[in-house]
């Protein structure tokens, strides 16, 4: 059974600083792993993905991950907070193969930014 | 005009009213995907949809119904709405054309049960 856990359900950056929403996973295959955002009243979107190949994946809006599988994480990161970026974030992971549809969702990381 | 779309968009129901949400699609998706979310909890899955014929329980399918009228429309329905279906409902679509195919979501249905 594939698991995904958010650390911290709330994080505030100051405008201009570094983001960083870290994403652990546990699957018995290899996993597609996944962030996806949701903006204040909106439905998810999603930010980026990692299927195969390259492990750090650039994503919309200057956000980008990397997987490792050593640390099982797949870890969220943008350099440079912007106010647009104040949202809801989860982590998603499914399995390769024929179980690539089914999406397990972490509880979300809500992101505050601060003027 | 949005890709996948559900109405209504809010709803206060009372404890064993039936009610329906509804889904639509443009995008030619054959999946489909209803999700609640709940604070603090993320999105959990309902039930799903691979094609009109091919309806199949999610994670916490019990109280609910699904209906797959079409390719593009997939409804949701609570036979005896109670209190504890008061949350945030998602429907979904996929495409099965690739690896780790990404989800379309909708802008969700607000639904409290009273």
């Amino acid at each position: 059974a594939q698991s995904v856990t958010q650390l911290g359900s709330h994080v505030s950056v100051s405008e201009g600083a570094l983001v960083l929403l870290r994403c652990n996973y546990s699957s018995s295959v290899p996993p597609y792993l996944f962030w996806y955002v949701q903006y204040p009243n909106q439905g998810l979107q999603l930010l980026l993905k990692y299927t195969t190949g390259a492990t750090l994946v650039k994503g919309i809006n200057g956000f980008e991950a990397e997987f490792k599988k050593s640390e099982t994480s797949f870890h969220l990161t943008k350099p440079s907070a912007h106010m647009s970026d104040a949202a809801e974030y989860f982590c998603a992971v499914s399995e390769s193969g024929a179980g690539s549809y089914q999406l397990t969702f972490g509880k979300g990381t809500k992101l505050s930014v601060i003027p | 005009d949005a890709d996948v779309t559900q109405t209504p968009r809010n709803r206060i129901t009372k404890t064993g009213k039936r009610i329906m949400l509804e889904c639509s699609q443009t995008k030619g998706h054959d999946r489909m995907y209803w999700y609640r979310q709940d604070p603090g909890l993320g999105l959990r899955l309902i039930y799903y949809s691979f094609d009109v014929k091919d309806i199949n329980k999610g994670e916490i399918s019990d109280g609910y119904s699904v209906s797959r009228q079409a390719q593009a429309k997939f409804s949701l329905s609570l036979e005896s709405a109670i209190p504890n279906q008061t949350a945030l409902y998602f429907c979904a679509t996929s495409d099965s054309t690739g690896p780790g195919e990404t989800q379309y979501f909708g802008p969700g249905t607000r639904l409290l049960v009273l």
